[in-house]
């Protein structure tokens, strides 16, 4: 069964760095693209940035672009968010989700991790 | 400030039926397929509608979707106390690339 594992979280103070993981398993995960999509505590869904089965595809949300970088190691079946100059608003529990798309097309969200919390916080 | 608007609430008695709406634009739900994530406190999403209207293996019936012009709106039909959750849409906005896109969420009470 396909399962999403995130780590990495922590308590950070403003303008540092922290790397997110996330571990998957149960499907071939080169296939898919796959999303970082983060949860203020008490508000909503904000996607963050996706990154294509090969990595060659990536975007970024404008709240966090220059700051976050994605990757992938297929090799590893693991996505990673490495986040800089972190602020507080940043403070959110982030969520690996698989992406499902065909060419040219987002369709919809199917798998997610538990997530992972980041507290941003001097 | 979501791209998506939802009502913030929607409430009914076990045993009714509810919708939730989700309103877009031209650029994002009028001409993007819309899907719906259940969520319960403490837990991540739920995939719970994809491509407007269809359900993935294991949910029920009771939950069904629809799109009409740059609208979607999500069905609960016999309403359970199980079903209290809050409720998301989502799909992808040309305007901003191809960066997917939320509505705020909706809070569904089961009175």
């Amino acid at each position: 069964q396909v399962q999403l594992v995130e780590s990495g979280g922590g308590l950070v103070k403003p303008g540092g760095s922290l790397r997110l993981s996330c571990a998957a398993s149960g499907f071939t995960f080169s296939d898919y693209y796959m999303t970082w999509i983060r949860q203020t505590p008490g508000k909503g869904l904000e996607w963050i940035s996706y990154i294509s089965g090969s990595g060659d595809t990536i975007f970024y949300a404008d709240s966090v672009k220059g700051r976050f970088t994605i990757s992938r190691d297929n090799a590893k079946n693991s996505l990673y968010l490495q986040m800089n100059s972190l602020r507080a608003e940043d403070t959110a529990v982030y969520y690996c989700v698989r992406d499902i798309d065909v060419p040219g097309t987002f369709l919809y969200f199917d798998f997610w991790g538990q997530g992972t919390l980041v507290t941003v916080s001097s | 400030q979501s791209v998506l608007t939802q009502p913030p609430s929607v409430s009914a008695a076990p045993g009714q039926t509810v919708t939730i709406s989700c309103s877009g634009s031209s650029s994002n739900i009028g001409k993007k397929y819309v899907s719906w994530y259940q969520q319960f406190p403490g837990t991540a999403p739920k995939l719970l509608i994809y491509e407007n209207d269809k359900r993935p293996s294991g949910i029920p019936d009771r939950f069904s979707g629809s799109k009409s012009g740059t609208s979607a709106t999500l069905g609960i039909t016999g309403l359970q106390t199980g079903d209290e959750a809050h409720y998301y849409c989502g799909t992808w906005e040309d305007s901003l690339g191809a960066a997917r896109v939320f509505g705020g969420g909706t809070k569904l009470t089961v009175l």
